[in-house]
């Protein structure tokens, strides 16, 4: 089955700088790569994703990068804001297979 | 829409004890998913349901965990007997069309077993 590794665990970032989020996965033949967000005391909600047929996708101040070559994949998050500060997840799948996540990135935005 | 709803939000009970989880998934989602969180294991997928039949149950733990989905529009995650180690937080999260899309997550139900 598919393995989605994710670093860092934690990531601690001044107000303002750009943090990045890496994971990788194991199955080639996985198409579909989502990141949700996860604030104190809720679920996780879908922030962005993208298909293999893109390389590269932006929604304001988040992108996301894919390397389907090297099976890597990137969140970027810029000018960060303290209400950024979250657990983030990656995830990953193939067609009717249900996404993988990865173990979670902790990010803390310090103002 | 409300969204996904679970309940209770918090429970806490002694182990041995049964327990029962309940989801409300969004309307006209055809998919529904409980997970459980821990910091040891991250989000485990246990159980998954397409049009309120069980696809994939190759992640309840044992067999004291039992999942049913009598309907469209509610689900419940028991399990039976409680144990510490059973102590997590358990998401619902539903879907539409295919698992492979936006899966919304409700608020989670905190779980401790003394």
């Amino acid at each position: 089955g598919e393995n989605v590794e994710q670093h860092p665990s934690t990531l601690s970032v001044q107000e303002g700088d750009s943090a990045v989020i890496k994971c990788t996965y194991s199955d080639s033949a996985s198409n579909y790569f989502p990141w949700y967000k996860q604030e104190l005391g809720k679920g996780p909600q879908l922030i962005i994703d993208i298909r293999s047929n893109v390389g590269e996708k932006k929604d304001q101040r988040i992108a996301v990068t894919l390397n389907k070559t090297a099976k890597h994949f990137s969140l970027h998050i810029t000018e960060t804001q303290p209400e950024d500060s979250a657990v983030y997840f990656c995830a990953a799948s193939r067609g009717s297979y249900i996404p993988t996540f990865g173990r979670g990135t902790s990010l803390i935005v310090h103002p | 829409d409300a969204g996904v709803i679970q309940s209770p939000r918090h429970e806490v009970t002694e182990m041995g004890q049964e327990v029962t989880l309940r989801c409300k998934p969004i309307s006209g989602h055809d998919y529904l998913f409980w997970y459980r969180q821990t910091m040891m294991r991250g989000l485990e997928l246990l159980i998954y349901f397409n049009n309120n039949v069980p696809i994939d149950d190759s992640g309840m733990p044992e067999d004291r965990f039992s999942a049913k989905m009598p309907n469209a529009s509610f689900s419940t995650l028991k399990i039976q007997p409680s144990e510490p180690r059973d102590s997590a937080v358990y998401f619902c999260a539903s879907s539409f069309n295919r698992v492979n899309s936006e899966a919304f997550f409700g608020q989670g139900t905190r779980l401790t077993v003394v």
